[in-house]
């Protein structure tokens, strides 16, 4: 069965340049999930996603950063305009209802010059 | 603020010995509790999940959740060098009391290290 599906798995960009993250979640499942994780700060839930509603997006640190779910097998997480501080691993995530256990994908590695 | 709370190691143990990772969290509310490991440059992978309080065996892992004391472990056996990695603790809180708004609060992870 495929996993959750992320695109690109590494991104190298300068400062000041439009980054668009991108998930397929795990067929079937209605919730999906967007996290950054950094070495100082761990694994920080964004965003997240019920039948392609967001529900919570609290985590989300600035106005630079925004989602969309168009439908139930597409994600997009976006960075405009992107700053080094933004570097950081970005996994997403789903499960089959908001409360039950969450599968990652293998992550994009963002790097921000 | 809802915390989850690990000893971020490095824990190192014996090939062949017992593990012991344990988790605090802070809100009386969580619902549903989560281990996962994580290698070095990988992806979180989900290994036990716990609900009720008491223990909960899979394999050589074991889960053990004490509601009353805000408390999980995860005792792993028979250690082996392959389980060296970051184990994290998630727990689920449903931080609407009249609805659903569900969020997995990590840990930020206990290092293990089995030696050969």
């Amino acid at each position: 069965d495929a996993g959750v599906i992320q695109s690109p798995r590494h991104e190298v960009t300068e400062m000041g340049q439009e980054v668009t993250l991108r998930c397929k979640p795990i067929s079937g499942h209605n919730s999906l999930f967007w996290y950054r994780q950094t070495m100082m700060r761990g694994l920080e839930l964004l965003i997240y996603f019920n039948n392609n509603v967001p529900i919570d997006d609290s985590g989300m640190p600035e106005d630079r950063f925004s989602a969309k779910m168009p439908n139930a097998s597409f994600s997009t997480l976006k960075i405009q305009p992107s700053e080094p501080r933004d570097s950081a691993v970005y996994f997403c995530a789903s499960s089959s209802t908001e409360d039950q256990p969450q599968h990652f994908g293998d992550g994009t590695r963002l790097s921000i010059l | 603020q809802k915390e989850v709370e690990q000893n971020s190691g490095p824990l190192s143990v014996p090939e062949g010995a017992i593990a012991s990772l344990n988790c605090t969290y802070s809100d009386r509310g969580s619902q549903s509790f989560f281990w996962y490991r994580q290698y070095s440059g990988k992806s979180p992978e989900l290994i036990m999940s716990i609900y009720s309080n008491g223990d909960k065996e899979d394999g050589r892992f074991t889960a053990q959740l004490n509601k009353a004391s805000q408390y999980v472990s995860l005792l792993i056996r028979d250690s082996q060098p392959s389980d060296s990695a970051t184990y994290l603790c998630a727990v689920n809180i449903n931080q609407n009391s009249g609805g659903s708004n569900y969020k997995l609060t990590f840990g930020k992870g206990t290092l293990l290290t089995v030696n050969p």
